[in-house]
């Protein structure tokens, strides 16, 4: 059971949008603490992709950006193309675990 | 551009110490500002932050982990070592490192650990 819950799947068309929950508690995300986003492929290191919240790190798409609010965070992705099919994870810091914390994954599928 | 690469035996017997180390390339750990991290993924799961150590030597461990993990880092070798120990299957994934405070990047490739007789 992770800390930071995500549904396991989202899916949409190309071109459209799709957006991916982020839901924590009040000792880590409520808490203020920021999330973190990460692209995973199959066999591959993650990516990230979403750093402190709303921020895009040098080279991802604007197609990609997050939101926070209260004890929830968001993913979307607008635009939605065959490449980013593949699994994202939010991560943030706990302040009762003292650490940081994942949640279970999103699998982007694009039909 | 810095670059991470984990190595280590792939197979470890049950009860046994698993031992891994993140090499670095590319910059020097010892230049103060990077807490490195190791993170794992069993196979088909999600992800587990295990511990960071910065190049203080200061560490902080995930609780549930913390009486078998040790992470220590060698400025000399540019390299970050992890173990630990009693493995039981349920340690059994690929397991990354990664530098990062609040957030994680870069990543090393990963490296897949099975505990197995």
């Amino acid at each position: 059971q992770s800390v930071l819950t995500q549904p396991p799947s989202v899916s949409g068309a190309p071109g459209q949008r799709v957006t991916i929950s982020c839901t924590g508690s009040s000792s880590n995300i409520g808490a203020g603490y920021d999330v973190h986003w990460y692209q995973q492929f199959p066999g591959a290191a993650p990516k990230l992709v979403i750093y402190d919240s709303s921020s895009r790190p040098s080279g991802v798409p604007d197609r990609f950006s997050g939101s926070k609010s209260g004890t929830s965070a968001s993913l979307a992705i607008l635009g939605l193309r065959a490449e980013d099919e593949a699994d994202y994870y939010c991560q943030s810091y706990d302040s009762s675990l003292s650490g940081s914390v994942f949640g279970g994954g999103t699998k982007v599928t694009v039909l | 551009q810095m670059q991470l690469q984990e190595s280590g035996p792939g197979l470890v017997m049950p009860s046994q110490t698993l031992s891994l180390t993140c090499t670095v390339s590319g910059a020097s750990i010892s230049t103060g500002t990077y807490y490195w991290n190791w993170i794992r993924q069993p196979a088909g799961k999600g992800l587990e932050w295990i511990g960071r150590i910065y190049p203080s030597g200061s560490t902080n461990y995930k609780p549930s982990l913390k009486s078998r993990v040790t992470i220590s880092a060698d400025t000399s070798k540019s390299q970050v070592s992890l173990r630990l120990s009693s493995v039981t299957a349920a340690d059994t994934a690929v397991y990354f490192c990664a530098i990062g405070l609040h957030f994680f990047d870069p990543w090393g490739q990963g490296t897949l650990v099975t505990v197995s007789s």
